[in-house]
C-alpha cells in the first residue's frame, strides 16, 4: 500500500528566508505523481506544485521549488523568500500514474515569523 | 487552476434529518470526483470516488447507506449525509480530476456541517 509521511507536524520560518517541508513515501509503481497542497486557515486546498516521477528535473514554481529523489522516495518543498500569505498546512500527496486516488500526509505546519 | 465549488459552505442541522452537499467543476467536465472528510487539525481523509454515471466506489470503513453519492453530470455530484447524527460534524472536501494538461485534482472550498 501506498503511505505519505510528513515528518514534521509543525515549522516555522522568517519571513524572506527560507524553509524546507520534508515528504517521504512508500510504492512500489514505477510511474506516479507527487503533490504539494497548501490549506490555509480559508481551509481551501490549493495546488502548490506537481511532479511527474518519470521526469529528472525538478519542479519549480515560481518561490517554490522540490527536491524529488526518487531512488531515496523523497519529495521536499523549499520555499524562498517566505512571505506571510506562506502561513498554512501543506499536505504531501501521491497518485499512481494508473490511479484515481490521491494519497495525502498528515501534513505540517507552517508559521511565518515577520 | 481549473474552478471547483461547493454548496453550502456551511450547514446547520438537526439529528436524524439528511444534508445534501453539491460539488461543481465550474470550467471543465470531471468524469471522476472525490469526497473526502477532514478532522480538525488532521489530514484528508479519503471517503468515496465518484464516477460519472456509475455508482460510487466507497473507502473501507465508510457506510454507503449513510453517505449517498450521485455524480449525475459531468460537472455535477452531491454527497447526501442520511440521517446526520453528531458524530457526523466534520468539513467535507469534494475536488475533482481534470483530466487534460496537468491531470490533477482540484479541490472545492469545503463544507463544514455541524450536526445538532
Amino acid at each position: 500500500a501506498q503511505t505519505v509521511t510528513q515528518s514534521q507536524p509543525e515549522m516555522s520560518v522568517q519571513e524572506a528566508e527560507t524553509v524546507t517541508l520534508s515528504c517521504t513515501y512508500d510504492t512500489s509503481e514505477s510511474d506516479y505523481y507527487l503533490f504539494w497542497y497548501k490549506q490555509p486557515p480559508s481551509r481551501q486546498m490549493i495546488l502548490v506544485i506537481r511532479q511527474e516521477a518519470y521526469k529528472q528535473q525538478n519542479a519549480t514554481e515560481n518561490r517554490f521549488s522540490v527536491n524529488f529523489q526518487k531512488a531515496a522516495k523523497s519529495f521536499s518543498l523549499k520555499i524562498s523568500d517566505s512571505q506571510l500569505g506562506d502561513a498554512a498546512m501543506y499536505f504531501c500527496a501521491y497518485r499512481a500514474a494508473t490511479g484515481n486516488q490521491f494519497y495525502f500526509g498528515t501534513g505540517t505546519s507552517l508559521t511565518v515569523i515577520p | 487552476g481549473a474552478v471547483v465549488s461547493q454548496h453550502p459552505s456551511w450547514v446547520i442541522c438537526k439529528s436524524g434529518t439528511s444534508v445534501k452537499i453539491e460539488c461543481r467543476s465550474l470550467d471543465f467536465q470531471a468524469t471522476t470526483m472525490f469526497w473526502y472528510r477532514q478532522f480538525p487539525k488532521q489530514s484528508l481523509m479519503l471517503m468515496a470516488t465518484s464516477n460519472e454515471g456509475s455508482k460510487a466506489t466507497y473507502e473501507q470503513g465508510v457506510e454507503k447507506d449513510k453517505f449517498l453519492i450521485n455524480h449525475a453530470s459531468l460537472t455535477l455530484s452531491t454527497l447526501t449525509v442520511t440521517s446526520a447524527h453528531p458524530e457526523d460534524s466534520s468539513f467535507y472536501i469534494c475536488s475533482a480530476r481534470f483530466l487534460l494538461g496537468t491531470d490533477t485534482q482540484y479541490f472545492g472550498p469545503g463544507t463544514r456541517l455541524t450536526v445538532l
